[in-house]
């Protein structure tokens, strides 16, 4: 059964950057069916798709958030990164990793989802 | 972007009951349409996908329907663990984006 698992500092000081590591157990990272993605729940809010990657190093991300975001991925350790510089107290929210399924060159939904994160931006 | 709004915002309801919810999307979506459940502490659980598709595992009592820009999930027959927060997300193009959510509580 494929687990993902979030880790990382829960607390940021604005204006750093928020590094976070999505761990991928039962299954192979190196899929050609699925992308892995980051998404994003403000406290008490909806829910914010950041980005995406595959295996290869393709990405995809949220132009929203796109001047800000690096999503990485390693292969040989079965596990993608999240990076977000420049934080302020807005970026504050749970943070999920998510394997994103696809078909051909469309990216669909995520199954399954990690248990999420909590990252405060404070000083 | 696409926006995605769902209606109502909230519903009180009883066991037993059929219940449903609504997405709508700011232009056609096709069938690209998914629904999450979501307790509180939880991370989010796929349902259906692509509009109508059954995720496996998932008790036989959620469906959805739809295509274009209205969609809908239905509850048949209300069990007590299924009071939660529902999303819908659309997957039909980039930058993929959720409802606002539908707070189901017991009323």
């Amino acid at each position: 059964q494929l687990q993902l698992q979030e880790s990382g500092p829960g607390l940021v000081k604005p204006s750093e950057t928020l590094s976070l590591t999505c761990t991928v157990s039962g299954g192979s990272i190196s899929s050609s069916s699925y992308y892995w993605g980051w998404i994003r729940q403000p406290p008490g809010k909806g829910l914010e798709w950041i980005g995406s990657i595959y295996y290869s190093g393709s990405t995809y991300y949220n132009p929203s958030l796109k001047s800000r975001v690096t999503i990485s991925v390693d292969t040989s350790k079965n596990q993608f990164s999240l990076k977000l510089s420049s934080v302020t107290a807005a970026d504050t929210a749970v943070y999920y990793c998510g394997r994103h399924h696809k078909s051909g060159y469309d990216l669909n939904w995520f199954d399954p989802w990690g248990q999420g994160t909590l990252v405060t931006v404070s000083s | 972007d696409i926006q995605m709004t769902q209606s109502p915002s909230s519903l009180s309801a009883s066991v037993g009951d059929r219940v449903t919810i609504t997405c709508r999307a700011s232009q056609s979506i096709s069938s690209y349409l998914n629904w999450y459940q979501q307790k509180p502490g939880k991370a989010p659980k796929l349902l259906i996908y692509a509009a109508s598709s059954l995720q496996s595992g998932v008790p036989s009592r959620f469906s959805g329907s739809g295509s274009g820009t209205d969609f809908t999930l239905t509850i048949s027959s209300l069990q007590p663990e299924d009071f939660a927060t529902y999303y819908c997300q659309q997957s039909y193009s980039t930058p993929s984006t959720f409802g606002q959510g539908t707070r189901l509580d017991i009323k």
